[in-house]
Parts: structure tokens; sequence; C-alpha cells
């Protein structure tokens, strides 16, 4: 079946630096890559939408300038989580629709995740 | 507005039979999921249902009432490795999941 690889699967990074998490769609193209984040006990939260060749639609209360997406390609999607802080210290995940078209386009393949930890 | 109602946790034991059950209310439906998430992963697909009824799928069956925003997951002959949580997600009008916080299953010897 369709995989949706991340990378890195875990980061610690200090606070005031930047980090940059891969998601890659391994065969299959994705037009559309959505990016969550999860606190612990908590539900995945939606953080915003990445389309391919556009800009990405964020959720309501997301800083886009905090966090960087790019979608450069159908097979790739980054996340660049900038000038972090212990607070962004969550678990990350992308996902990718597994088609178009009816529900193949809603049923989400998911990435690995990555744990990022700001010291 | 919209909301998943789940439990919070739930404990079964090995071999039994266990329903996780799921309200919600969303401004519109196209479906809804349940997705399996293990402790420190990301979630998998377990089932989609969109009209109503029970879609069985071997150990796992889900069921659906749209008229009572009802849903449940029925696990059959659990093992230890369905220890995980469990998570309910309808789409909205726009095709969007929306998530709740998911029910987290022990299963004990």
């Amino acid at each position: 079946g369709a995989v949706v690889s991340q990378h890195p699967s875990w980061v610690i990074c200090k606070s005031g630096t930047s980090v940059k998490i891969e998601c890659r769609s391994l065969d299959f193209q994705a037009t559309t890559m959505f990016w969550y984040r999860q606190f612990p006990k908590q539900s995945l939260m939606l953080m915003a939408t990445s389309n391919e060749g556009s800009k990405a639609t964020y959720e309501q209360g997301v800083e886009k300038d905090k966090f960087l997406i790019n979608h450069a390609s159908l097979t790739l999607s980054t996340l660049t989580v900038t000038s972090a802080h212990p607070e962004d210290s969550s678990f990350y995940i992308c996902s990718a629709p597994r088609g178009s078209g009816g529900r193949s386009s809603y049923e989400q393949y998911f990435g690995p995740g990555t744990r990022l930890t700001v010291t | 507005g919209q909301n998943i109602d789940q439990p919070t946790e739930m404990t079964a034991t090995e071999g039994a039979i266990v329903q996780i059950n799921c309200t919600y209310q969303t401004s519109g439906f196209n479906g809804l999921f349940w997705y399996q998430q293990h402790a420190g992963e990301a979630p998998t697909f377990l089932s989609y249902n969109v009209l109503d009824g029970l879609e069985e799928k071997g150990r796992f069956s889900s069921f659906l009432s749209r008229s009572k925003g009802y849903s449940y997951l029925l696990l059959k002959e659990l093992q230890m490795k369905d220890s995980a949580s469990y998570l309910c997600a309808p789409l909205d009008s726009n095709y969007q999941l929306i998530w709740g916080a998911g029910t987290k299953l022990i299963i004990k010897p």
C-alpha cells in the first residue's frame, strides 16, 4: 500500500534554532499533504494544509511565519519550525490522501511522526 | 460547534470483545473514519462508514447511525497488540476530518 515517510523521526534542538521536517509520499503523488501536531494525551490538531505549487493554508491560531511549509514537488512537503521554543516540543505528523476523488481522497496515510524536543 | 465524544479509557481482557462508542456533532457529514494509534506512533486506518449499518473487517467491525450521530468500533478476540488509542474522526461538510482525543484501550491478560 501507499507509504508516507517522515524525516527525522526525532530531533532535539536548542531554543532559538530552526528545525526542518520532511514528509514524502513514497509510491504515489500527493498534491495535498496535511501537517498535524499532537501533545501527549490530546487529539491530533491540524496545523495546515500543504498544497503543491501554491501557498499552504493555515488553521486559525497557527503562526505561518513560525511554521513554514513548502510543498515543492508532488512527493515532498517540508515543515520548518523557526526560532523553536520549548513550548513547540510536540509530536508532528504529516499525512497525505490516498488518492483523488471519492472516499480515497479523504482516507489519509500518515507518516510515522517526528518527535521534537526543544531544550 | 463541532464535537466528538468518546470514553477516555477502557479496559478489557485478552480474548474478549469490546465496543468503543463515539457520538459526534459536525457541520455537515460525509462519513466517519476509525483510526488506531499506538503510543508514540502515527494513526493507521481501520475503517470508513458513510451509510448506516455495520461494516465487518476481520476482528474489527464498525457501525454507523447518521440520524443519531453515533458510531461504534467493535473489537473481537482481543489481543495484547490491540492495546492502543482508537480515534473516531467524522468528515464535515468541507471534507475535513474532525479529530477527537480518542479512547485509550488497555488489554489485560
